[in-house]
């Protein structure tokens, strides 16, 4: 069964340091999500993207976040100067919005520690 | 604020006992209110319901919507361990994307032999 793969599964960094989180959605999919779960928290919804643009994005999502696709089948969060705060479990989602199911496809996550 | 609560918070029940899971929203233009299970990393999706009264059912599991008191439930019949996780409930508005979900907190049900 297709599915949405992250990498990497854990990343340790220090402060002030740049992350590179990636997804390969599944191929078919259109829309492309990033969430993001702080331990002992809810999920988050941090940015939405379609057609190689943001559609949407949460108050969360600053400048500090940018996401692209370099190619036809990676999708990245890149995180910049990353804070303690950053820590958090981040899961990558796609959708196939044609089917109309509402279902979003997660992947297994990317935990990152902010040392 | 958009927001969603479910209750209980944490649920330990023994196997073949039924559960009720609480989900309650308060959402501008709500659009559809969506079931996940979360057993160690991944949400897997369960149900979406969008209208009121109409039960989603697979298994052992259902669920019903009503939209007028703003609040949805998840029934899990004669509980197996493997029903261990957390289930979390998350509610769509309109306008946006259709990936912009607002999670409750989650409820981690516990199933013991």
């Amino acid at each position: 069964e297709p599915e949405v793969t992250q990498t990497p599964s854990h990343q340790v960094t220090q402060m002030g340091q740049e992350v590179i989180l990636r997804c390969v959605p599944i191929s078919n999919h259109l829309y492309f999500y990033w969430y993001r779960q702080i331990l002992g928290q809810k999920v988050e919804f941090l940015v939405s993207f379609y057609n190689n643009e943001i559609s949407e994005k949460s108050e969360i999502f600053d400048d500090q976040f940018s996401v692209e696709r370099p190619d036809g089948s990676n999708f990245t969060l890149k995180i910049r100067s990353t804070k303690l705060e950053d820590s958090a479990m981040y899961f990558c989602a796609s959708s196939d919005n044609r089917r109309n199911t509402g279902e979003l496809f997660f992947g297994e996550g990317s935990r990152l520690t902010v040392l | 604020e958009d927001k969603v609560v479910q209750s209980p918070l944490s649920l330990v029940v023994h196997e073949g006992d039924t559960v009720t899971l609480n989900c309650s929203y308060e959402v501008t233009n709500f659009r559809s209110l969506l079931w996940y299970k979360q057993e160690k990393k991944a949400p897997t999706f369960l149900f979406m319901l969008t209208s009121s009264g109409i039960e989603k059912k697979s298994g052992r599991l259902s669920s019903i919507l009503d939209k007028k008191e703003l609040f949805s439930i998840l029934n899990i019949t004669a509980t197996q361990t493997g029903d261990s996780a957390v289930y979390l409930c998350a509610v769509k508005g309109y306008g946006g994307s259709q990936g912009n979900l607002i999670f409750g907190k989650g409820t981690k049900l516990s199933v013991k032999p």
